[in-house]
């Protein structure tokens, strides 16, 4: 089974400048997808950003970026110019190809200080 | 709107009483999964199910029951809840070719 590690139980950045939000993972499989879920005070899972191992290229969606590391089994989230709104929970989680087992780190929470 | 609902949102119980927290889907999704959330732990999966009538135990089966009579459904059952139970559920769904999965609301459960 894969096991997802978020070190950073907590993070703080300020409004406009950039923040990165570590990730690690392990698994024996060669395909599989990883995520960056966003859970804002709303309690909602929101998918962020979306990677599939096969790609080499990153993801990106906006002012959010992956740095994906296949070989070191590394998956961080970037936020540029983070805005208020970014305040939130945030959650690693990967899922082997045609699965469905999605698997979650103990998530990050980052704050956005004005 | 495609979406997945959970009912109820909130529900504050006590020990031993008996409890069903639904959840449906409207995107004809066949794959469902039941996850809890804790502090530190992230979301864990409960149990899941691949289709109508098959069901499978996720990481923390202990304590839960599941159902899937119908491909839209997909309650969880409490027969005896106990406080190592009070939790943040979600319920969510998605195709079993695809890897993306659609999140419901949430359901916190407080059990005295």
């Amino acid at each position: 089974a894969q096991t997802v590690t978020q070190s950073q139980p907590e993070m703080s950045v300020q409004e406009a400048e950039t923040v990165t939000l570590s990730c690690t993972y392990d698994t024996s499989e060669n395909n599989y997808y990883l995520f960056w879920y966003k859970q804002p005070p709303s309690r909602q899972m929101i998918l962020v950003i979306r990677q599939e191992a096969y790609k080499q290229q990153n993801a990106t969606e906006n002012r959010f970026s992956v740095n994906f590391q296949k070989a070191a089994k590394s998956f961080s989230l970037k936020i540029s110019d983070s805005q208020l709104g970014d305040t939130a929970m945030y959650f690693c989680a990967s899922e082997q190809y045609n699965n469905n087992d999605m698997r979650f780190g103990a998530g990050t929470r980052l704050t956005v200080k004005p | 709107e495609a979406q997945v609902t959970q009912n109820p949102r909130y529900l504050i119980t006590v020990t031993g009483k008996k409890l069903t927290v639904t959840c449906s889907q409207n995107m004809n999704h066949e794959y469902m999964s039941w996850y809890r959330q804790d502090p530190g732990l992230g979301l864990r999966q409960i149990y899941y199910s691949m289709n109508v009538e098959v069901t499978d135990k996720g990481d923390v089966p202990e304590g839960y029951k599941v159902s899937r009579k119908e491909k839209r459904n997909f309650p969880l059952i409490l027969e005896s809840p106990s406080p190592n139970q009070t939790s943040l559920y979600f319920c969510a769904s998605s195709l079993v070719s695809s890897p993306e999965q659609y999140f419901g609301p949430g359901t916190r459960l407080t059990v005295t």
